[in-house]
């Protein structure tokens, strides 16, 4: 059964902080990765789909990498804004064609 | 497109009631997902269709829970009996190309409160 694992559970960064938000999974065997930002009382946004055979996506300020062998994925955040305040979950599809979610990293930024 | 579009927003209501709630994926799109979210429990995926039919209910907790896809711009999630532990934020997804190929795309989620 997969289990995805997102830690630290919470963080806070001064503006302009690089910074990277950690997601490790139990199965390998994965179709694909992906992280979602989630803000307050809204539903989730796909930020970055990493599919099983590629190492890594990019997005502006966001990239993310994919190691299978080693059960983990981050989401780097470069230059990070007070906009960018909001839960990032990762979450990782397998064989069960079930999307397996993490519970989250929520994320302060403070200007 | 709007968007996957779920409703209501918010529902209050007392236990032993009957709750509905509603969802519209996004046009093309030919799989859904409902998904259940607690702050103890995370994410949970209760139910997902392919092309409107039931693919995996595993995720179902009771038989209290039912879910039906009639049409492919429309799936409903039933609770009857509902119980004060089936208090959530339920969010409804969609994608295309299959369940194991596409990008996620949620709606704003029916938060659920049961007295």
């Amino acid at each position: 059964k997969q289990e995805v694992t997102q830690i630290p559970a919470a963080l806070s960064v001064p503006e302009g902080e690089n910074l990277v938000l950690n997601c490790s999974f139990t199965d390998s065997a994965i179709y694909n990765l992906q992280w979602f930002r989630q803000d307050p009382g809204k539903g989730l946004t796909s930020l970055l789909l990493i599919q099983s055979s590629q190492r890594e996506q990019t997005s502006g300020r966001l990239n993310a990498s994919l190691d299978k062998s080693s059960g983990r994925s981050t989401l780097y955040i470069a230059a990070s804004q007070p906009g960018d305040s909001a839960t990032y979950l990762c979450a990782a599809q397998g064989g069960s064609e079930k999307l397996v979610f993490g519970k989250g990293t929520k994320l302060t930024v403070n200007p | 497109d709007a968007g996957v579009i779920q409703s209501p927003r918010h529902e209050v209501t007392e236990m032993g009631q009957e709750v509905t709630l509603r969802c519209k994926p996004i046009s093309g799109h030919n799989s859904l997902f409902w998904y259940r979210q607690t702050m103890m429990r995370g994410l949970e995926l209760l139910i997902y269709f392919n092309n409107n039919v039931p693919i995996d209910d595993s995720g179902m907790p009771e038989d209290r829970f039912s879910a039906k896809m009639p049409n492919a711009s429309f799936s409903t999630l039933k609770i009857q009996p509902s119980e004060p532990r089936d208090s959530a934020v339920y969010f409804c997804a969609s994608t295309s190309g299959g369940a194991n190929t596409g990008e996620l795309f949620f709606g704003e989620g029916s938060r659920l409160t049961v007295l």
